[in-house]
Parts: structure tokens; sequence; C-alpha cells
């Protein structure tokens, strides 16, 4: 069965600062990954997503992510954190090769941004 | 386009009472989701529904949690009874397709029972 691991529950970093939010996935076969945001009280909402076209996603807000197949990872960066970044952010998978194509998501990374 | 509409967005119950979370998914999609989000354990798919068809349930706890979607515009979570630690936030989502499209979320409804 696939799985993501998020390294780090919580990250903190300076506004105008890079922004890198860790994810590994473990799946048969490559996946289609995506990372999600949660901002307070509300539902998720998707940043950007890799269905194995190119390894370098773009997303909303000036976030993209890179598709490592060698290092089975898919890391989240910003280069300039904002103010209004702060928010949880989910790295979930989805097992083209089974099934079953919920999505399978980490346990997520609270993202803080110090003025 | 309203998103996906979640009904109540709170709701405060006592042991042993009947709670029904209502979803009304986004117009057009043929796929919807329920998950359950807690501080222990992150967040969890109870059920999910294709052309309004259960296909994977293996998320739901036990017999005392429910779910129907009559039809391909609303559907329901049921816990009876419920108890303290069914407490969190549930939320449902829908898609076009079956999880490999974008999955959109509602806000969710936080559910306490005393």
């Amino acid at each position: 069965a696939q799985s993501v691991t998020q390294l780090g529950s919580h990250v903190s970093v300076s506004e105008g600062a890079l922004v890198l939010l860790r994810c590994n996935y473990s799946s048969s076969v490559p996946p289609y990954l995506f990372w999600y945001v949660q901002y307070p009280n509300q539902g998720l909402q998707l940043l950007l997503k890799y269905t194995s076209a190119a390894t370098l996603v773009k997303g909303i807000n000036g976030f993209e992510a890179e598709f490592k197949k060698s290092e089975t990872s898919f890391h989240l960066t910003k280069p300039s954190a904002h103010m209004s970044d702060a928010a949880e952010y989910f790295c979930a998978v989805s097992d083209v090769d089974t099934g079953r194509r919920a999505l399978t998501f980490g346990s997520g990374t609270r993202l803080q941004v110090q003025p | 386009d309203a998103g996906v509409i979640q009904s109540p967005r709170h709701e405060v119950t006592e042991m042993g009472q009947e709670v029904t979370l209502r979803c009304k998914p986004i117009s057009g999609h043929n796929s919807l989701f329920w998950y359950r989000q807690t501080m222990m354990r992150g967040l969890e798919l109870l059920i999910y529904f294709n052309n309004n068809v259960p296909i994977d349930d293996s998320g739901m706890p036990e017999d005392r949690f429910s779910a129907k979607m009559p039809n391909a515009s609303f559907s329901t979570l049921k816990i009876q009874p419920s108890e303290p630690r069914d407490s969190a936030v549930y939320f449902c989502a829908s898609s076009l397709g079956q999880g490999l499209n974008e999955q959109f979320f509602g806000p969710g409804t936080r559910l306490t029972v005393l």
C-alpha cells in the first residue's frame, strides 16, 4: 500500500526566506502526488499535483515541487515566504496501480512565518 | 460554483445520541469522499463513493458509522450511537473521477461528543 511521510511536523521560517517542506512517498509504482494547504478552520485546498508529466510542478501562490524518483521524494518549496503562507500543508499520494484510488495523506507540516 | 457544502458546520451532542452529517458535492462531480481529521490520527479516509456506489469503506471505524449517497447531489455520514472518541472534524470532498483528479474539500463539520 502506498504511503507518504512528511518530515517535520512544524517548520518555522522568516518572512522572505526559503520554504522547504519535505515529503517522501512509498509506492510500488510511480504514483500521483499532491500537495494541499489547510488554513485555520477551513478545508483543504490543492496547491499542486504531479501526474507523471513534468517532474517540476508549479502550483498556486508561488509554490512548486519536484518529483525525484531516485529519492522517492516530492518536496514543496517557495523561494520567499509570505506571512499569508502560514498554514498546515499536507502531502498526499494516489496509487495508479491499484483499484483504490482515494488519496492517502501524510501527517501534515505546520508552517509558521515569522515577521 | 458554490463548492462542496457541508452541514452543520458545528455539532455538539451527548454520548449515545445519533449524529447525521450532510454533504452536497460540486455539481457534475461523480466521486465523493468522507474524511475524519483528529490531532492524534491526522486525516483519515472513511469511505468513498463513485457514481453513488460505495467503493471503499475500509476506513469506517466500526458499525456505529454508516454512509449513504442516495443521489449524485447528496450524501450523509451517520454515527449511532456517538461516543466522545468520535469528536473530530469531518470533511467531505468531491472530484471528477476516482482520486487522480483534484479533490475539492468542503469546510468541514466540527463534531464534539460530550
